[in-house]
């Protein structure tokens, strides 16, 4: 009930691409879906967020893609560069649960030059 | 503005030594706090949470403890360190009255041999 899966493991997309992750969820109890970023030796920074209300969220380059029915999120990295090659990392959480966050297993995503 | 400090940075130490580090949060009160464990190329791992002073819930049975001696300080101890202890800890803190989003701090390196 609690796991939050997401796929793939690892990406590889050349530069100018779309970065597509995704992950789905079992908890229908989830009101808050955020995305972070991690750069190698650093802590997870916050990329976006998106609440179950709304279905789709764009900040710059990166749009999250919600489909309530499905249970399922996503996260696409347009005109991927470089700089976006770090781990990526959904998760899902609920405002009366201490604000306790599920986290997915991460995306390795590596942006070829 | 809110800012979370860990220390220290990096940490290598013999089995069966004992273990503190320590997570401060400036500009905010009453914050959720999280420790979480990070194994080489995985996911986050939750360890124990805290909602206020002295409340501590853990998440995962194991060799660590953790404590909240003011609101805003965070601490995690073992009496004895195991070669399985070693990874990557993360610090992380939540508004408690605010939306989903964990900000994680920079990280301890904790290397046992």
């Amino acid at each position: 009930q609690q796991q939050v899966k997401q796929s793939p493991q690892s990406l590889i997309v050349q530069k100018g691409g779309i970065s597509i992750i995704n992950c789905a969820y079992e908890n229908t109890a989830f009101d808050y879906f955020p995305w972070y970023q991690q750069f190698p030796g650093k802590g997870p920074a916050l990329l976006i967020a998106i609440r179950p209300d709304v279905s789709e969220k764009k900040e710059g380059r990166f749009t999250i893609s919600f489909n309530k029915s499905a249970k399922q999120f996503s996260l696409h990295i347009m005109d991927s560069q470089p700089g976006d090659s770090a781990t990526y990392f959904c998760a899902a959480s609920m405002e009366t649960n201490a604000g306790k966050s599920t986290f997915g297993d991460g995306t390795t995503l590596t942006v070829k030059p | 503005s809110q800012t979370i400090h860990q220390w220290p940075a990096t940490l290598v130490q013999p089995v069966g030594s004992p273990l503190s580090l320590e997570c401060t949060v400036e500009g905010t009160s009453n914050p959720n706090l999280y420790w979480y464990r990070q194994a080489a190329g995985r996911g986050l791992q939750l360890l124990f949470y805290s909602v206020g002073i002295g409340q501590i819930s853990s998440e995962v049975p194991q060799n660590l403890s953790a404590s909240r001696p003011q609101d805003r300080q965070f601490i995690l101890s073992s009496k004895k360190l195991l070669l399985s202890d070693s990874g990557f800890y993360l610090c992380a803190w939540r508004g408690s009255g605010g939306l989903g989003t964990q900000y994680f701090g920079p990280g301890t390196r904790l290397l046992v041999l």
